[in-house]
């Protein structure tokens, strides 16, 4: 079964810092671009990051671009989200999801995480 | 940025209804949209790509149409379980971005 599983829930204070992964397993995770997408409380749904299969290429909104990286490290099947200078607009569920082609970044999601929730509050 | 504008916002239906649900997207995209499914509390789920095309597994009711900048999803009948928020996303250029949402609530 093709599965992605987000951990690194937490509480963190303005300013902080967390870090999300996401484990793969069911289908060849070098083979796929890989995404995080969010979701803010009764809110809709907002691109944040995204990887190539080699982690030669990667993307991200403006609204993160300089305080977010996405990694990937292929060997253990897991992709990352370093978050840095955390403010309370970050706080969302965050979604890890695969790009629906292989190899390309296509920002086409067929496959997504359960989810898992940052909270920025002091 | 290309801005994606989702009409209605909110619609109620009955079992067995046809609904249509549109996507306007602020500039020209060609067929690259998509659409996804959401349950509260869940994880989007992927069911139309490249305008028409549909996703592995999801049932033939739904289908998509469009390019250009307008675009909709039909639901040709409601069964309960399709009663969710319903988003298109464009994939043509960075950043990819999502409509608003519209959720199809039952009547």
């Amino acid at each position: 079964e093709v599965q992605l599983v987000e951990s690194g829930e937490g509480l963190v204070q303005p300013g902080g810092s967390l870090r999300l992964s996401c484990a793969a397993s069911g289908f060849t995770f070098s083979s796929y671009a890989m995404h995080w997408v969010r979701q803010a409380p009764g809110k809709g749904l907002e691109y944040v990051s995204g990887i190539s299969s080699n982690g030669g290429s990667t993307y991200y909104a403006d609204s993160v671009k300089g305080r977010i990286t996405i990694s990937r490290d292929n060997s253990k099947n897991t992709l990352y989200l370093q978050m840095g200078s955390l403010r309370a607009e970050d706080m969302a569920v965050y979604y890890c999801a695969r790009d629906h082609s292989v190899y390309d970044l296509t920002y086409n999601m067929d496959v997504w995480g359960q989810g898992t929730t940052v909270t920025v509050s002091s | 940025d290309i801005q994606m504008t989702q009409s209605p916002s909110s619609l109620s239906a009955s079992v067995g209804d046809r609904v249509t649900i549109t996507c306007r997207a602020s500039q020209s995209i060609s067929k690259h949209l998509n659409w996804y499914q959401q349950k509260p509390g869940k994880a989007p789920k992927f069911l139309i790509y490249v305008a028409s095309s549909l996703q592995s597994g999801v049932p033939s009711r739904f289908s998509g149409s469009g390019s250009g900048t307008d675009f909709t999803l039909t639901i040709s009948s409601l069964l309960p379980e399709d009663f969710a928020t319903y988003y298109c996303q464009q994939s043509h250029s960075t950043p990819p971005t999502f409509g608003q949402g519209t959720k199809l609530e039952i009547k």
